[in-house]
């Protein structure tokens, strides 16, 4: 099974600043047809998660543009560019290449400071 | 819209059974893998299950195979999961969600199983 390791577990921020999570794969996630099926997902307090990025980079309709997904290979980032409130929660990275299983990362807890 | 509506999740002893209905509508439900993903308590996601559109291809995650069974019904836009043998570990909010990227995901539904 494909383990997804996530960093840092708990990440305060200032409202504003940047803020960074990291999603590293125990095997590569690039699939045969040469796709990466790397997502990422955010749960907010109380809510279902809610997918916001796709394939590593490709942000869902509706999801500001502050949020940014990279990496290749093994090593996966989500960038948040600015911080604001409602950004709070637990986010978690999530591979569909290698299945089954599907696996996700421990998720990671969003805080403002 | 998409909307997915899970139901059917309950209290219920170890070793007992329950029925998990999901009703999806704002697509067209035949054209997607469908999936059960579950979240324990304070813990992470975890998949569960899922289901290909004509059901050739199902999977299960190693901690159910055996006493879970997912199933649809196309014709009537629902996803099932049928669970037996339940034991504590299964507590856990119970999440449908559409194609096997889990683009879309329901409110879930509490399962709980406790003496």
């Amino acid at each position: 099974d494909v383990v997804m390791t996530q960093s840092p577990l708990s990440l305060p921020v200032t409202l504003g600043q940047p803020a960074s999570i990291s999603c590293r794969s125990s095997q590569s996630l690039v699939s045969s047809d040469g796709n990466t099926y790397l997502s990422w997902f955010q749960q907010r307090p109380g809510q279902s998660p809610r997918r916001l990025i796709s394939k590593v980079s490709n942000r869902e309709s509706g999801v500001p543009d502050r949020f940014s997904g990279s990496g290749s290979g093994t090593d996966f980032s989500l960038q948040i560019s600015r911080v604001e409130a409602e950004d709070v929660g637990v986010y978690y990275c999530m591979q569909a290449t290698h299945w089954p299983p599907w696996t996700f990362g421990q998720g990671t807890k969003v805080e403002i400071k | 819209d998409v909307q997915l509506v899970e139901s059917g999740g309950n209290l219920v002893q170890p070793g007992g059974s329950l029925r998990l209905s999901c009703a999806a509508s704002g697509f067209t439900f035949s054209g997607y893998w469908m999936t059960w993903v579950r979240q324990a308590p304070g813990k992470g996601l975890e998949w569960v299950a899922n289901i290909k559109q004509d059901r050739s291809e199902i999977y299960y995650v190693d901690s159910v195979k055996g006493r879970f069974t997912i199933s649809r019904d196309n014709a009537r836009n629902a996803l099932y999961l049928q669970m037996d043998s339940l034991r504590a570990e299964d507590t856990a909010v119970y999440y449908c969600c559409r194609g096997k990227g889990a683009d879309y995901w329901g409110q879930g539904t509490q399962v709980t199983v406790s003496s």
